[in-house]
C-alpha cells in the first residue's frame, strides 16, 4: 500500500471557522490531489499539485485553498467553513499526471 | 470529458466470476480505461487499466472491445471482500471523473 496518511481522520467544526486538512506521503510522488466525496456526486477534484509550490484548481475549488511547501505534504484549507463543505475528503498521489492514483483513508469533516 | 455508463448494481455468489460492463462510446484515442473500486468507508483503490489490449493482473482482468467503445472488468472468483463500488473511468491524464459506479454485492 502507498504510504499516505490524512489528518485528522474526523473533525467537527462550526460555520465560519478555518479548517486545515493534511495529507502526508512517504512515497516521493510528484503529484498530489484533494477530492471530496458527497452522496450523489461521486468524487470531485478540488485542487491538485504537480510539484512543490505548484498547484492548480480542480472542478470544485471555490472556498478552498491549498499549499505544498514540501514534497511529502499537501494541505487543504477551508478559510471559513460552510455547511456545504461537510463531506469526506480524500487525498491521492501519483508519479505522473497519467499514472495510477493512490488514495488515502479519507477525512470526514462535519461543519455545523 | 468522455462519459461512461455502468449498471447501478450487480449481485454475485461467492467464488463465482463477476463480469462488470462499461460502455464508453465517445472514448478518444488517447483515453485509457481505468477501473477503481471503493470498499465501504475506505478510499478508492486502483484495480486495473488498459488502452487497447486485454489486461490481467492479480486482482482482475480487463477485456476491451475491438472498437474500444465498451469494456468488461472480470473478477474471476468473487469473495466477500470484493463487495464494493466499482468505477469505470476514462482518462489520459490526471483527471479522473468518478461517476456513480456499480455497486457489487457478493452473497456467501
Amino acid at each position: 500500500d502507498a504510504g499516505i496518511t490524512q489528518s485528522p481522520r474526523h473533525k467537527v467544526t462550526e460555520t465560519g471557522t478555518p479548517v486545515t486538512l493534511r495529507c502526508h506521503q512517504t512515497e516521493n510522488h510528484r503529484y498530489m490531489y484533494w477530492y471530496r466525496q458527497d452522496p450523489g456526486h461521486g468524487l470531485r477534484l478540488i485542487h491538485y499539485s504537480y510539484g512543490v509550490k505548484d498547484t492548480d484548481k480542480g472542478e470544485v475549488s471555490d472556498g478552498y485553498s491549498v499549499s505544498r511547501s514540501k514534497t511529502e505534504d499537501f494541505l487543504l484549507t477551508l478559510e471559513s467553513a460552510t455547511s456545504s463543505q461537510t463531506s469526506v475528503y480524500f487525498c491521492a498521489i501519483s508519479w505522473t499526471s497519467a499514472d495510477t492514483q493512490y488514495f488515502g483513508p479519507g477525512t470526514r469533516l462535519t461543519v455545523l | 470529458d468522455a462519459k461512461t455508463t455502468q449498471p447501478n448494481s450487480m449481485e454475485s455468489n461467492e467464488e463465482e466470476p463477476v463480469h462488470l460492463p462499461c460502455n464508453h462510446s465517445t472514448i478518444s484515442g488517447t483515453d485509457y480505461i481505468h477501473w477503481y473500486r471503493q470498499l465501504p468507508s475506505q478510499g478508492p483503490e486502483y484495480v486495473i487499466h488498459g488502452l487497447t489490449s486485454n489486461v490481467n493482473n492479480r486482482m482482475a482482468s480487463l477485456a476491451i472491445a475491438e472498437d474500444r467503445k465498451s469494456s468488461t472488468l472480470i473478477l474471476h472468483r468473487a469473495t466477500l471482500r470484493d463487495a464494493a463500488v466499482y468505477y469505470c473511468i476514462l482518462s489520459g491524464d490526471y483527471k479522473l471523473s468518478f461517476g456513480a459506479g456499480t455497486t457489487v454485492t457478493v452473497r456467501a
